[in-house]
């Protein structure tokens, strides 16, 4: 079983929709939670991050953890095309304070015009 | 601020060639770099952790004497290919950690950089 784990999709879905990413993860320990935003070609760029259960809003970001439930998500409102790309969720890993996050395998995100 | 650049952007060599690659924290000091290999339509794998002043840490499977990593100060990290071969192959990405992170340990990644072994 991966540490972390996603659809890779793709999810497709209409210009100005919510488009709802999934995350899960194994390590218990885990205390916090990043997604990233990778468009082909290019390194990953930090949309935000998440340590409480509950929710986060960033603008049109909401990020969701569940730590019973071993459970991040990521809702994108009003959807635009620009918003096409890869997204990463990642863990930080309880071992140790290495800082070394664990990244699941990525969810293409399509939004259509 | 935040900002991690890396050089080359991209390269192309020859088998059998040693090829180094540089990650600068431009705006803050990074007590700790990783250093990620991308391989096309995969996610991210962590080959191995650079902490300033000290020997990296390699993920299980990396090899070390191939994949030469110094840290030798608080704003750069050198990743060298040794012997370079076509399955090296890859996205090669460093991020890196602010020595004055929070407990969150955000990391700031680099532009990347594409190697290219013929």
């Amino acid at each position: 079983q991966k540490e972390v784990e996603q659809n890779s999709g793709p999810l497709s879905v209409p210009e100005g929709a919510i488009a709802s990413l999934n995350c899960t993860y194994s390590d218990r320990g885990s205390q916090s939670f990043f997604w990233y935003r990778q468009y082909s070609g290019k390194s990953p760029e930090l949309i935000m991050f998440i340590y409480s259960n509950g929710d986060k809003e960033d603008g049109r970001f909401t990020a969701q953890l569940n730590k019973a439930s071993q459970y991040v998500s990521l809702l994108i409102r009003d959807s635009q095309p620009s918003d096409s790309a890869t997204y990463l969720c990642a863990g930080r890993g309880s071992s140790g304070n290495t800082g070394k996050l664990i990244f699941g395998q990525g969810t293409t995100l399509q939004v259509k015009p | 601020g935040a900002v991690v650049s890396q050089h080359p952007s991209w390269v192309i060599c020859k088998s059998g060639t040693s090829v180094k690659i540089e990650c600068r924290s431009l705006d803050f000091q990074a007590t700790t770099m990783f250093w990620y290999r991308q391989f096309p339509k995969q996610s991210l794998m962590l080959m191995a952790t650079s902490n300033e002043g000290s020997k990296a840490t390699y993920e299980q499977g990396v090899e070390k004497d191939k994949f030469l990593i110094n840290h030798a100060s608080l704003t750069l990290s050198t990743l060298t290919v040794t012997s370079a071969h076509p399955e090296d192959s890859s996205f090669y990405i460093c991020s890196a950690r602010a020595a004055s992170s929070s407990s969150y340990n955000e990391q700031f990644f680099g532009p990347g950089t594409r190697l290219t072994v013929l």
